[in-house]
């Protein structure tokens, strides 16, 4: 079973407007983190936010947020005002285990286009 | 700002014979990491490493697979024979051990292996 689910495998929005990136996980854990990735088409793997499980806030980085919604196992990954720079593949990802154990499981990926 | 390097950036090479992807992780940093991309696919864990030994693999890093610290700052990942399907981006990641920023793993550039 899939553990980070991304259901929008591509998206098309236009520049200046805010977008939403859908993310649920599955863990039995109740320490967990979770994190937004950003891999454009050099490939390189940029990180983006981070939300720990205990955190009762929503992360927030300039003009990206975490719409954290623990009860619903959602991590949606929210892009206000748009850029062409934008135009990327975004992945959503989520720490298992602790300590020197630790791993990252990542999403199959949205590939977000930004339309001038 | 510091981050992780890796070399090389592309390397071509002929099934069988050994690579080695090489790894410069944040300075302060303590627990590393070897991921690895196939084309169009997500991001998988490979290995992770820990005061000088594996902490955690997955089934993908079998006996071919080899990681080492050969000194304070390089981390490298070796391939004995390679095979086809080992044509891959490799990305290391780095993470700190304490601090504000200790649940994040930051991933290198990545090297792009092509097997022929």
């Amino acid at each position: 079973a899939q553990k980070i689910t991304q259901t929008q495998p591509g998206m098309f929005v236009q520049e200046k407007e805010a977008v939403t990136l859908d993310c649920t996980y599955d863990t039995s854990d109740p320490s967990y983190g979770l994190f937004w990735y950003k891999q454009p088409s050099s490939g390189e793997m940029i990180f983006l936010i981070y939300q720990g499980s205990y955190d009762q806030q929503n992360a927030t980085e300039g003009r990206y947020s975490l719409n954290f919604q623990k009860a619903r196992k959602s991590a949606n990954l929210v892009i206000s005002a748009s850029q062409l720079g934008d135009s990327a593949m975004y992945f959503c990802a989520m720490r298992e285990g602790k300590g020197r154990d630790d791993k990252i499981i990542f999403g199959k990926g949205t590939r977000l286009h930004i339309l001038p | 700002e510091p981050e992780v390097t890796q070399t090389p950036s592309h390397q071509v090479t002929q099934m069988g014979q050994e690579v080695i992807l090489r790894c410069v992780p944040i300075s302060n940093h303590l627990y590393f990491y070897w991921y690895r991309q196939i084309l169009g696919q997500k991001v998988e864990f490979l290995v992770s490493f820990y005061n000088n030994e594996i902490s955690e693999k997955s089934e993908i890093f079998d006996d071919q697979f080899s990681v080492e610290r050969p000194d304070g700052s390089n981390f490298t990942l070796k391939i004995r024979s390679t095979k086809l399907e080992d044509s891959a981006m490799y990305f290391c990641a780095s993470r700190e051990l304490a601090g504000a920023n200790q649940e994040t793993q930051y991933f290198g550039p990545g090297t792009r292996l092509l097997v022929l």
